[in-house]
């Protein structure tokens, strides 16, 4: 079974500080991945995903995740922050093949102070 | 507009009273699911369907239950509801090889 590691519950940042917050996974199988933001009294909105190719991902707002395949790992990074990428941050894992299931993280808080 | 509706957005229910939960998708996503959401456990899923009239559990089903009668409709069912399922809730759905989902906004239920 597919299991999700998000290592840091809570991420405090000063606002233009680098951040990374880290995944790993779990799985028999092969994996597409993906990272998902919820800010504050809001829904889940996909921020970017892993299918297969290029291991470095992008997405519109400055943030990036690299897959590595041989550390099980999908950490989200961005050089550089801004007040409004306050929010939670949800890790999550489909095995290829299975169209009914993500596997979440239990979220990490990515809290930017000026 | 492609989206995924849910209503009501917020309820607040007592012990034992039936209630149900809507969602609604205009992409005509073969597969949908249920989550919910609490603190420092992420999102579970609830239920899932990948078609119409063919549903199965998730990581969580106890005291739930949900329907496929058509393709664009999952409603979530508490029929007695308790405290505990007091929690935020998310339909989502997904049509394409990728296991992609797209959220609804969210159902925030209370059960005193």
């Amino acid at each position: 079974a597919q299991s999700v590691t998000q290592l840091d519950s809570q991420v405090p940042v000063f606002e233009e500080a680098p951040v990374e917050l880290r995944c790993n996974y779990s799985s028999s199988v092969s994996v597409y991945l993906f990272w998902y933001v919820q800010y504050p009294n809001q829904g889940l909105q996909l921020l970017l995903k892993y299918l297969s190719g290029s291991t470095l991902v992008e997405s519109i707002n400055g943030f990036e995740a690299e897959f590595n395949k041989s550390q099980t790992s999908f950490h989200l990074r961005k050089p550089s922050v801004h007040i409004s990428d306050t929010a939670e941050y949800f890790c999550a894992v489909s095995e290829w093949g299975s169209n009914y299931k993500l596997t979440f993280g239990k979220g990490t808080l990515l809290t930017v102070n000026p | 507009e492609a989206q995924v509706t849910q209503n009501p957005r917020y309820l607040i229910t007592v012990t034992g009273k039936k209630l149900t939960v809507t969602c609604s998708q205009n992409m005509n996503h073969e597969y949908m699911s249920w989550y919910r959401q609490d603190p420092g456990l992420g999102l579970r899923q609830i239920y899932y369907s990948m078609n119409v009239e063919v549903t199965d559990k998730g990581d969580v089903p106890e005291g739930y239950k949900v329907s496929r009668k058509e393709k664009r409709n999952f409603p979530l069912i508490l029929e007695s509801p308790s405290p505990n399922q007091t929690s935020l809730y998310f339909c989502a759905s997904n049509g394409g090889l990728v296991n992609e989902q797209f959220f609804g906004p969210g159902t925030r239920l209370t059960v005193l």
